[in-house]
């Protein structure tokens, strides 16, 4: 299977403790992209890289939140101090390259479910 | 600013009967439409989607969608519903910026089929 994977699909935490989610997208995609989906919600967009560099991030993300794409290949997300109000399920999407695909197009991974106690 | 909305929380409907998803979107600019489907703790799977051309779009698992420009609509339909269609549903539009776009999505419909 090449498409986009997330790990842990399930993360239970105590409040202020810090956890770190990975996605890995799919091998050929430049562009990554994190949402965050709150119950009964619809996705939001969180941020986006384009190979290694963070091109956007959301008001959403506040100053706890930080995410990398060191070589541009995976990303990670780091919550510091966690919240109850973090609980949520946090989804990668990756898509190709201008040249090589639509840039619209994005491809989700299964999601790491987060739940702060 | 964009904005996408999906008038009803929840649709039952009945095994083998139709159905019918709404959808609205706002926007000043031309957008691209899209319909997502997530099954219960599981990520998003594209089911079909607007970019130009024919207003009626086919998809997977027998849906398809008509692009409506007047009235700003992008409805979700099947002529026949299965069990296996319970999931939810999110109507969405990507957003154009810099050299990538952003998906801005409805906050969902839940279907839920009875047998």
């Amino acid at each position: 299977d090449t498409g986009v994977s997330q790990d842990p699909r399930h993360k239970i935490t105590k409040r202020g403790q810090n956890v770190t989610f990975r996605c890995d997208p799919i091998s050929e995609h430049n562009r990554l992209y994190w949402y965050r989906q709150t119950l009964g919600q619809g996705p939001e967009f969180l941020t986006y890289f384009q190979n290694e560099a963070q091109l956007e991030k959301s008001r959403l993300l506040s100053d706890r939140f930080s995410a990398e794409r060191p070589k541009g290949s995976f990303s990670t997300l780091e919550i510091q101090r966690t919240e109850q109000g973090d609980s949520a399920m946090y989804l990668c999407a990756s898509s190709p390259p201008a040249l090589t695909g639509p840039s619209y197009e994005q491809y989700f991974g299964p999601g790491t479910r987060l739940t702060v106690t | 600013a964009q904005s996408v909305t999906q008038l009803d929380s929840q649709v039952p409907v009945f095994e083998e009967a139709p159905v019918e998803l709404r959808c609205n979107y706002s926007s000043s600019v031309s957008v691209y439409l899209f319909w997502y489907v997530q099954y219960p703790n599981q990520g998003l799977q594209l089911l079909l989607k607007y970019l130009s051309g024919s207003t009626l779009v086919k998809g997977i698992n027998g849906f398809e969608a008509e692009f409506n420009k007047s009235q700003t609509s992008f409805h979700l339909r099947k002529p026949s519903v299965h069990i296996s269609d319970t999931a939810e549903y999110f109507c969405a539009v990507s957003v154009l910026y810099s050299s990538a776009s952003k998906i801005i999505f409805g906050s969902g419909t839940r279907l839920s089929i009875r047998p």
